[in-house]
């Protein structure tokens, strides 16, 4: 089973479409949570970090389920910029005064918004 | 301020031969983390570096090799290229050690091995 596995996708929807990501994770473990987003050709950037209380940035909501292991994105009123690759990122690095910062990826779901 | 930069931005080199990578992190960030993107997959952790000391390894063999330096900058060593070695390197630099604080990405160097 892959650490961090995303719906396969494309994703092709409309302008002001609401569209939905999701993401499991196998390592309980796991410290903290993100979504990426990825543009063709271009470095990953961060969208969000993910928090069990759920959390809202505009038009993204981002939610958290530990005992699942299940992560989510919902973006709202779909627009052109947003076609991206979005990744689901896990650290399953430990907090401690020796710290680490494992980043594990998803392998990305792509989305497109058409006109 | 300038954000994580990474050099070159292209390179194509040949099957068995060796490349450095390099990347000079966010001013005041001491965590540096190599990541691979082959076409199609999300990124792959490599190494991470913190305060000049390993803190962590991916599944990459031993041809991979790292280093950071005093001022926090890295390269990323791999030596004996395979064809398979051909991907987007990324550099990531972060204030702290610990997970939480956001990675912020370079732009990357694209390796092609022939």
């Amino acid at each position: 089973r892959k650490e961090v596995e995303q719906d396969p996708g494309p994703f092709n929807v409309p302008e002001g479409a609401t569209v939905a990501f999701n993401c499991t994770y196998s390592n309980s473990a796991s410290q903290s949570f993100f979504w990426y987003r990825q543009d063709c050709r271009k470095e990953p950037k961060l969208l969000m970090s993910v928090y069990s209380s759920g959390n809202e940035d505009g038009r993204f909501t981002a939610q958290l389920n530990r005992a699942s292991q299940y992560i989510s994105l919902l973006i709202r009123d779909s627009k052109l910029s947003d076609s991206a690759t979005y990744l689901c990122v896990v650290n399953y690095g430990y907090y401690s005064g020796a710290g680490s910062y494992q980043l594990t990826f998803g392998k990305g779901t792509k989305l497109s918004v058409i006109p | 301020d300038a954000g994580v930069t990474q050099s070159p931005t292209h390179l194509i080199k040949t099957r068995g031969q060796h490349v450095t990578l390099r990347c000079s992190p966010i001013s005041g960030h001491k965590s540096v983390s190599w990541y691979q993107q082959v076409l199609g997959q999300g990124p792959q952790f490599i190494f991470q570096y913190y305060e000049k000391e390993e803190r962590g390894r991916g599944n990459f063999p031993d041809r991979f090799s790292a280093r950071q330096f005093p001022n926090y900058s890295s390269e990323l060593n791999v030596n004996a290229l395979l064809l398979g070695d051909s991907a987007l390197y990324l550099c990531a630099s972060s204030w702290g050690g610990q997970g939480g604080t956001e990675a912020f990405f370079g732009q990357g160097t694209r390796l092609t091995v022939v």
